[in-house]
């Protein structure tokens, strides 16, 4: 079965130089969510988007923005990097369906992570 | 926001040993997932599981809504099963999907 493919797996930047992690979903999942693992950290949500509109934020620093474009996949622009930034950024995927009690999103499925080192 | 806490943070196993795990939430949910942090950082998806018992092979999961907790059983330990375990939830509302994590369990599991 496909998977959410993250690319590239690995990237090494220097200080206040940009990055972007792109992120491909699984087919007909309509929802895309932005993790950040800091070392020895669980992961942290950072944005969300369904059906290519930004449906939650979490805590993103400015630097960083987000978009999904018309075939899904999204990518995740990281500026003015910081050594703080170094972490594990998985992608995950889901489909929202609708139920009497209102939305639910169904098994989140995630990327194998990119890997950013700062330096 | 809501809370999620794990326990216990380590454990040491012997292969063929059984443990189990488990995850206090501090609100209703509308979906809780367990995943296993292998050693190359990957996230595998374990069980979806917002309620009720599941069973996968030698792992199985209970969640009890109505007292916020879930657990997560192992039984007959590996030692490919050592990483991390951790439980997120969907606490739903305006924000369904986005996940909170616990601070999840480390699993060493030796020969």
């Amino acid at each position: 079965a496909a998977g959410v493919i993250q690319s590239p797996r690995h990237l090494i930047k220097e200080k206040r130089e940009t990055a972007t992690l792109k992120c491909y979903p699984i087919p007909r999942h309509d929802t895309v969510y932005w993790y950040q693992q800091g070392p020895g950290q669980d992961p942290q949500f950072l944005i969300s988007f369904y059906e290519k509109m930004q449906s939650d934020k979490g805590s993103i620093p400015d630097r960083f923005s987000a978009q999904q474009f018309s075939d899904y996949h999204s990518e995740l622009n990281m500026s003015s990097l910081e050594l703080g930034d170094s972490a594990l950024y998985f992608c995950a995927s889901s489909s929202i369906h609708g139920l009497a009690g209102g939305p639910r999103a169904d098994t989140e499925y995630f990327g194998p992570g990119t890997r950013l080192t700062v330096l | 926001g809501i809370q999620v806490e794990q326990s216990p943070p380590d454990l040491i196993l012997q292969e063929g040993a059984n443990s189990t795990l488990r995850c206090n939430f501090s609100d209703s949910v509308n979906n809780l997932q367990w995943f296993h942090q292998n050693p190359w950082g990957q996230l595998i998806n374990l069980f979806y599981i917002p309620s009720g018992t599941k069973q996968n092979g030698r792992l199985s999961a209970t969640t009890v809504a109505t007292e916020r907790y879930s657990l997560l059983y192992i039984s007959s330990s590996q030692t490919t099963d050592s990483g991390v375990y951790f439980c997120a939830v969907d606490a739903g509302g305006t924000s369904y999907g986005k996940l909170t994590f616990g601070q999840g369990t480390i699993l060493t599991v030796h020969p």
